[in-house]
């Protein structure tokens, strides 16, 4: 079936350090968007992205959109220990109204204070 | 913003028993629901998606007799886990979006844990 890889699975930084995950798939996407998870918690929607080369920024957080719309990328600058969590890119693959989305395997981010 | 709520949640069932998980969109009208499951340390996989007013659609490996979907409003929708086994013991989060708005986030609810013993 249709995959959204993400990588990588986990990542330690130390705080202060940047931090980038990815998101790649075989077909080209709709849109796509990112979510963070909290331990012990469920995920809150960041952003989405819908054109190709899209790049939009969020405070430290910097999102984009590959040019062939089959990548995306979120990078963290400057980590603090509140970024702690796992970060989902979710791909909507069609255009319908369905609002379907495929998550990609997450980034769980640890962060050393 | 959408708030979504989830009850219970937590559950622990005995094996063969069926438990009821409910899915509340609480200050807006969800015509379409959906329901994920993740194991520990893994990622969201969409079980199916609940329609209001008609069948819910299921994923591909989803047992549809298993995992019973009813959206009896635009704000409810419950998914039912018939004859649990300690297999299905997981976390179950639903989402909806608020397409009156014409929001396209998802909104998700703070989940069920089940386990089965």
């Amino acid at each position: 079936g249709q995959q959204v890889m993400q990588i990588p699975q986990y990542q330690h930084v130390q705080e202060g350090e940047d931090f980038t995950t990815y998101c790649n798939s075989s077909t080209t996407l709709s849109n796509i968007q990112w979510y963070k998870q909290r331990p012990g918690g469920h995920p809150v929607f960041l952003i989405q992205l819908v054109k190709s080369g899209e790049v939009k920024k969020q405070k430290r957080l910097t999102f984009q959109f590959g040019e062939a719309k089959k990548n995306s990328s979120l990078h963290i600058t400057a980590t603090q220990t509140t970024d702690v969590g796992t970060y989902f890119c979710a791909a909507k693959l069609h255009s319908g109204n369905t609002g379907k989305l495929i998550f990609g395997q997450g980034t769980t981010l640890q962060v050393k204070p | 913003g959408a708030v979504v709520s989830q009850h219970p949640s937590w559950v622990i069932c005995k094996s063969g028993t069926s438990v009821k998980i409910e899915c509340r969109s609480l200050d807006f009208q969800a015509t379409t629901m959906f329901w994920y499951r993740q194991f520990p340390k893994q990622s969201l996989m969409l079980m199916a998606t609940s329609n209001e007013g008609s069948k819910a659609t299921y994923e591909q490996g989803v047992e549809k007799d298993k995992f019973l979907i009813n959206h009896a409003s635009l704000t409810l929708s419950t998914l039912t886990v018939t004859s649990a086994h300690p297999e299905d013991s997981s976390f179950y989060i639903c989402s909806a979006r608020d397409w009156d708005r014409g929001s396209y986030e998802q909104y998700f609810g703070p989940g069920t844990r089940l386990t089965v013993t």
